[in-house]
């Protein structure tokens, strides 16, 4: 049972546009919810994180976005550029320390 | 340096060899973590450790055990290891103040069993 889906193994965008990256959950007991970046031969890499009170925030490029009633959340990349080729690891976790990853959506950036 | 160091960082072993996976930190956090990833799986946790002396299973830790021999140091072992065992292992560490803490991971040691 997935509580933590990424449904897109792979998504691909031009330079300069918006990447959306996706992510839903089935436990309402998540409350907090992350994402990595991960790069080849290198760990994860903790990239922005959203509190269950908030549903939207903000850093720089990145901005994600939490829709409670519909268990989704999304990263949006933007402008989109090069060195964001990476995989793209959604993770939620909850008060009694339980932490899941999804399977991760491999990022490519075109010229 | 690295504030989480995994090594070794590549391993090929045999079927039925005890193997063991090490981890230290200096970033001083309580909470260490072991992770494998497997092609298209993701991460799933193995074990988990908020101290010294206190050990928690993951959702795969069937094969595996752990050791915390300190606050810096995380091991994992595979007492007997198979084939399925092949996998990308990362080793994480978190701040224990709140659990909505981000992790900070090693870079991975690649295991191949053959």
């Amino acid at each position: 049972d997935q509580q933590v889906k990424q449904n897109s193994p792979s998504l691909s965008v031009q330079e300069g546009r918006i990447s959306i990256l996706n992510c839903d959950y089935t436990n309402s007991m998540f409350d907090y919810f992350l994402w990595y970046k991960k790069y080849p031969a290198e760990g994860p890499t903790f990239l922005i994180s959203i509190s269950s009170i908030k549903d939207k925030n903000e850093d720089g490029r990145f901005t994600v976005f939490l829709n409670k009633s519909a268990k989704h959340l999304s990263l949006h990349i933007v402008p989109s550029q090069p060195g964001d080729s990476a995989v793209y690891f959604c993770a939620a976790s909850s008060r009694d320390d339980k932490i899941i990853f999804g399977k991760g959506t491999r990022l490519h950036i075109l010229p | 340096d690295a504030d989480v160091t995994q090594t070794p960082r590549n391993r090929i072993t045999k079927t039925g060899k005890r193997i063991m996976l090490e981890c230290s930190q200096t970033k001083g956090h309580d909470r260490m973590y072991w992770y494998r990833q497997d092609p298209g799986l993701g991460l799933r946790l193995i074990y988990y450790s908020f101290d010294v002396k206190d050990i928690n299973k993951g959702e795969i830790s069937d094969g595996y055990s752990v050791s915390r021999q300190a606050q810096a140091k995380f091991s994992l072992s595979l007492e007997s290891a198979i084939p399925n065992q092949t996998a990308l292992y990362f080793c994480a560490t978190s701040d224990r103040r709140t659990y909505n803490q981000p992790q900070h991971f090693g870079d991975g040691t690649r295991l191949s069993i053959l």
